[in-house]
């Protein structure tokens, strides 16, 4: 048990679909990271919150909204995704994103398939 | 650009050492993650060098020298449970940003 977790675990979705993806995180942390992982891709950062504001957009797609109501949840809306968007979609969260690299505590991630 | 490089699978036995490799050239560099990802589940921590050296802790250890651009996770005593893939990710200058390498699909054989 990480501390974070994250709902869905799998979701199947067609291209003209609008999902939402959900984090919140159990461990009193200020800073929540949204990853992509793909198949024999590096982990890639798409977007960090710190304090509930946006410090890091990833030059990510406009179908990739994320939202942040609290340093506890964490969320990823889905609109218009592509084929090549399924993926293993991860949240992390660390202590204060105050600008000082910290270990990331990953949640167990939502596996997204876009038909 | 931004490049980390570490080989893609690797085969060892129970019992025996395994040492998996990471190079990198980044713009910036702070620091160096390890991470283990077992198949299906949520990347773990390892371990973070900031400074050149060697850090054990029980049966992983992990080196970093800044000069060479260079990593490596030392694993002892292999057991079958430590069969994952394990993440070389680099953190540049002060601010959060992570570059995860794809990873090293380690096999551990009986």
């Amino acid at each position: 048990e990480t501390g974070v977790t994250q709902t869905p675990r799998h979701l199947v979705m067609g291209m003209t679909n609008k999902k939402s993806l959900k984090c919140e995180q159990h461990l009193g942390h200020n800073a929540m990271y949204w990853y992509k992982q793909s198949a024999k891709k590096p982990l890639e950062l798409m977007f960090v919150y710190s304090l509930e504001e946006r410090v890091e957009n990833n030059s990510v797609p406009s179908r990739f909204s994320p939202e942040c109501p609290n340093s506890s949840h964490l969320f990823l809306h889905l609109h218009t995704l592509q084929p090549e968007d399924s993926a293993l979609y991860l949240c992390a969260s660390s202590p204060s994103g105050q600008g000082v690299p910290e270990t990331q505590y990953f949640g167990p991630g939502t596996r997204l398939l876009v038909l | 650009g931004q490049n980390i490089d570490q080989p893609t699978e690797m085969t060892a036995t129970e019992g025996a050492i395994v040492q998996i490799n990471c190079t990198y050239q980044t713009s910036g560099f702070n620091g160096l993650f390890w991470y283990q990802q077992h198949a299906g589940e949520a990347p773990t921590f390892l371990s973070y060098n900031v400074l050149d050296g060697l850090e054990e802790k029980g049966r992983f250890s992990s080196f970093l020298s800044r000069s060479k651009g260079y990593s490596y996770l030392l694993l002892k005593e292999l057991q079958m449970k430590d069969s994952a893939s394990y993440l070389c990710a680099v953190t540049m200058n002060r601010d959060d940003k992570i570059i995860f390498g794809k990873g090293t699909r380690l096999h551990i054989l009986p």
